[in-house]
């Protein structure tokens, strides 16, 4: 059973650039969740979709956005990029939300 | 809002020995879940265990078992026998639950660097 695929797994922006993350959820799940990893904020919760409606979304700014299609896939977008924007993202599925999510291995994103 | 804290930012043990990692959490809620997962350095984050709070009995896979102590509200892991693949960052996460429903948010503490030494 493949797991949740994220592309690309590094990424190197310039500052004011935007970038779009992908995300395969693992076949069957249908929520679909995004974070932020830093060393210094640690893992932050950015939003999380099913059924291709956000359901929640973390307090970070409108330049932060996301969206998931018919076939769960999701993707998720930064325009104009700031060097603080630099980090590890995750994405996370799972078919019913209390069972726990599994982990794709992230995109790295530097921006420089 | 809910908060996690992990105390231990590093941690090391004897391989087959035992540790304990702890965690403790400050909410409101009285329905929710918690989890520990583990992030060795392939970057994947791994679901280690799981516990609903409305469980008195604690959790265990295998050599994992949790210490939920909800009056207190701690959450502390116990990985028993432990092996050099078990070096890795562990995060204890929170997640409410309702009869609304979940908020389908993880929230995690600053996470505790295990190092299992031969």
């Amino acid at each position: 059973k493949a797991g949740v695929t994220q592309t690309p797994r590094y990424l190197i922006k310039t500052r004011g650039q935007q970038v779009t993350l992908s995300c395969s959820p693992i076949s069957g799940h249908r929520s679909v969740s995004w974070y932020q990893q830093t060393p210094g904020q640690g893992l932050q919760f950015l939003f999380e979709y099913f059924s291709e409606t956000q359901r929640n979304k973390g307090n970070f700014p409108g330049r932060f956005s996301g969206r998931q299609f018919s076939n769960s896939r999701s993707e998720m977008n930064v325009s104009t990029l700031e060097l603080g924007d630099s980090a590890l993202y995750l994405c996370a599925s799972s078919r019913i939300d209390s069972y726990g999510y599994t982990f794709g291995s992230g995109t790295r994103l530097t921006v420089v | 809002a809910q908060t996690v804290t992990q105390s231990q930012p590093e941690m090391s043990v004897q391989e087959a020995e035992t540790v304990t990692l702890s965690c403790t959490y400050d909410t409101s809620e009285s329905n929710y879940y918690l989890f520990w997962y583990k992030q060795p350095p392939s970057r994947q984050m791994i679901l280690v265990i799981r516990q609903e709070a409305y469980k008195q009995q604690n959790a265990t896979e295998n050599r994992f078992s949790v210490n939920f102590q909800k009056a207190a509200k701690s959450f502390s892991l116990k990985i028993s026998d432990s092996q050099l693949g078990d070096t890795a960052m562990y995060f204890c996460a929170f997640m409410k639950h309702g009869s609304g429903g979940s908020n389908y948010k993880l929230t995690f503490g600053k996470g505790t660097l295990l190092t299992v030494n031969p």
